[in-house]
């Protein structure tokens, strides 16, 4: 079974510039979340779908992020306009129900200069 | 003050030593309770679960005391393949019915030879 996949592995833009990320979840996972890590911080919470539904998005820092779910498969982050503090990590994951275990991607490394 | 409180460490440890990380959560509704393992530029990859009742996977002990809000992991005989960050994650379900992890910032562990 093919793992949780991310991509870009890396994007560096500058200030101001727009990025999606995307993120293809196991196949059959109707559960999906972004996370996001800072440096020096832990990993948090950006928002959750279920299929093609955004459930919870509190973990969004501000309306400059933007994800979708489109037919429920994969997912896209957007960012725009990026600003320097939205340097960091960027997790995704997938779930096949609600009790199951997350399985992470390997994640967007992501530099706003 | 944070969710999820690690010591962050370093640990350094020989071959063969035994090792405890510690970790305490604020949120008495968390419902469930993880270790994860991550590697250096890595995404976290689940290491085992943790139950009240406690539970054991090889080398790898885990105990939960929901009393005192108190997670730990105990690794005997530790090798040097068990060199990595050890993330401590909760899960608490939200009105939304989101199950998101909530993280702490990671225990480092380092064997050495």
């Amino acid at each position: 079974e093919a793992g949780v996949t991310q991509f870009p592995s890396h994007s560096v833009i500058e200030k101001g510039q727009t990025v999606t990320l995307r993120c293809d979840p196991i196949s059959g996972h109707d559960n999906l979340y972004w996370y996001r890590r800072v440096m020096g911080k832990e990993i948090k919470f950006l928002l959750h779908f279920v299929k093609e539904s955004k459930q919870d998005e509190s973990g969004m820092p501000n309306n400059r992020f933007l994800a979708e779910r489109t037919g429920g498969t994969y997912s896209t982050l957007k960012v725009q306009p990026a600003e320097l503090e939205d340097s960091g990590v960027y997790f995704c994951a997938s779930q096949r129900t609600a009790l199951s275990t997350q399985y992470f991607g390997p994640g967007t490394r992501l530099t706003v200069l | 003050r944070k969710e999820v409180e690690q010591d962050p460490g370093p640990f350094n440890v020989p071959e063969g030593a035994t090792v405890a990380f510690n970790c305490t959560y604020s949120n008495s509704a968390s419902q469930s309770f993880f270790w994860y393992r991550q590697d250096c530029r890595k995404e976290p990859k689940l290491l085992m679960s943790v139950y009240s009742s406690g539970n054991e996977d090889g080398r790898f002990t885990a105990q939960l005391n929901r009393a005192s809000q108190y997670i730990s992991l105990l690794i005997r005989d530790s090798k040097l393949s068990d060199s990595a960050t050890y993330l401590c994650v909760v899960s608490t379900r939200a009105d939304t019915g989101r199950r998101a992890l909530t993280f702490g910032s990671g225990t480092r562990l380092q064997v050495q030879p």
